[in-house]
């Protein structure tokens, strides 16, 4: 099945310690989105790629970058997480505007910090 | 500056009634709207979505009702199976332009509790 797959499900790290989270697709779609959800928050778009574009929300801090070295792959590196971080990131892709600014999700990684 | 809003973090039906969540918008930039459902330990899933051009969408049970005069649309599930119970999104995406690609913008979610 075409999914999108978020690895790990659950990363605990250090204060100030970076830490990588990654995304990869079978969808084959062009578009790819990361999100931060905090508890009982509404999940908060970081930055997206358009191909090979990337494309940064004005108040996504520095602390937060991203890559994506290849169509199905895309990461998010936190250089120095703070406690505040914590919280779920969640990949999401999309085949630009075809079908309506659909998204479709990973399941999360769950991030902590300590 | 929340710009999508639901304003109900929960609502509680029986089973076979009908659901009705809430979402409300203040940017009238935004084009499209879409209900996304949330199990636990799951991403979410789109459910059904509506253009700005028009006020009713349906699909099966889930029907998407949008007043752009009150800047509000709302879900109907009717009827409700305990299977329904879940987390649901409600977003927006503004008229597209440069940087824009389908971005969303989510509210905060509404827990709904079918009981059998």
């Amino acid at each position: 099945d075409a999914m999108v797959i978020q690895n790990p499900r659950y990363q605990v790290t250090q204060f100030g310690k970076p830490v990588t989270l990654s995304c990869s697709q079978t969808l084959n779609h062009n578009v790819m989105y990361w999100y931060q959800q905090k508890s009982s928050q509404a999940p908060k778009l970081l930055f997206h790629y358009y191909d090979k574009d990337f494309n940064n929300e004005a108040d996504t801090p520095d602390n937060f970058q991203s890559r994506r070295p290849n169509t199905s792959f895309c990461f998010l590196d936190i250089r120095s997480p703070g406690l505040g971080d914590a919280a779920m990131y969640l990949c999401a892709t999309s085949r630009d505007q075809a079908r309506g600014y659909e998204q479709y999700f990973g399941p999360g990684t769950r991030l902590t910090v300590t | 500056d929340q710009q999508v809003k639901q304003n109900s973090p929960s609502l509680s039906v029986q089973e076979g009634r009908i659901s009705i969540l809430n979402c409300d918008y203040t940017n009238s930039m935004f084009d499209y709207f879409l209900w996304y459902k949330k199990y636990p330990a799951e991403g979410p899933t789109f459910l059904i979505s509506i253009s700005s051009i028009k006020d009713k969408n349906e699909d099966g049970r889930f029907t998407v009702f949008l007043n752009k005069s009150a800047k509000h649309l709302s879900l109907h599930i009717v009827p409700s199976q305990p299977g329904d119970s879940a987390v649901y999104f409600c977003a927006a995406s503004p008229i597209f332009s440069s940087g824009n690609t389908g971005k969303l913008i989510f509210g905060q979610g509404t827990t709904l509790q079918v009981k059998p």
